[in-house]
């Protein structure tokens, strides 16, 4: 089994819909879950950052966490066309030597269509 | 902003030839990264330095090597390259309780 498991997709929306994008991991000890975007041709960029268990909200962002389920979701309500881009999801342990590096999921491709 | 700069967007090379990828960051961060990214791969860890001299191999390192000479600069070395090595390489920097990492805008290889 994967550490981190993530659906590639594509998915394709049409604008205004809500996106749920998820992950799956196996490792009990990660404690910091990230979501990251990348447009085409550019490197990732952070875009939401959880500790623990729970939900934080950034505008039309959720990112929730559910560490009993080892499950994590990134929400993106009323979703632009400005939001087609590729999200990945990364997670870690404390720091501490190499075992504090993010893991991250493969990715998976949105497109949302005007 | 913490930046970190990749030298070169786009690079075209020959079979056999040493590459060297450069990246530099200006926010003092201890921890830096290159990566590879190919379609249907992800992001895979080639080698990582958590210090200046300092450097681990990542997931996939053979064909690969890297210099980290001053804390600022992180360079990645391709000895001999070839073919299978046409990818997407990203530079990441992190300090250990940073909130995850700073890439670099990427540069994108190809070896004919």
């Amino acid at each position: 089994q994967k550490e981190v498991e993530q659906d590639p997709g594509p998915l394709s929306v049409p604008e205004g819909a809500i996106v749920s994008l998820n992950c799956t991991y196996s490792n009990s000890a990660f404690q910091y879950f990230m979501w990251y975007r990348q447009y085409s041709r550019k490197g990732p960029e952070l875009l939401m950052y959880t500790y623990s268990s729970g939900n934080k909200e950034d505008g039309r962002f959720t990112a929730q966490v559910d560490k009993s389920s080892k499950y994590i979701s990134l929400f993106i309500r009323d979703s632009q066309p400005s939001d087609s881009a590729t999200y990945l999801c990364a997670m870690r342990s404390p720091p501490g030597g190499s075992q504090g590096n993010l893991i991250f999921g493969k990715g998976t491709k949105l497109s949302v269509k005007p | 902003d913490v930046k970190v700069t990749q030298s070169s967007r786009y690079l075209v090379k020959r079979t056999g030839e040493k590459v060297f990828l450069e990246c530099v960051q200006d926010m003092d961060h201890e921890n830096m990264f290159w990566y590879r990214q190919d379609p249907g791969l992800g992001l895979r860890l080639i080698y990582f330095s958590y210090d200046v001299k300092m450097k681990e191999k990542g997931d996939i390192p053979e064909g690969y090597s890297v210099s980290r000479e001053k804390k600022e600069r992180f360079s990645l070395i391709l000895e001999s390259a070839s073919t299978n090595q046409t990818s997407m390489y990203l530079c990441a920097s992190t300090d250990p309780w940073d909130h995850g990492y700073t890439f670099g805008s990427g540069t994108r290889l190809t070896v004919v």
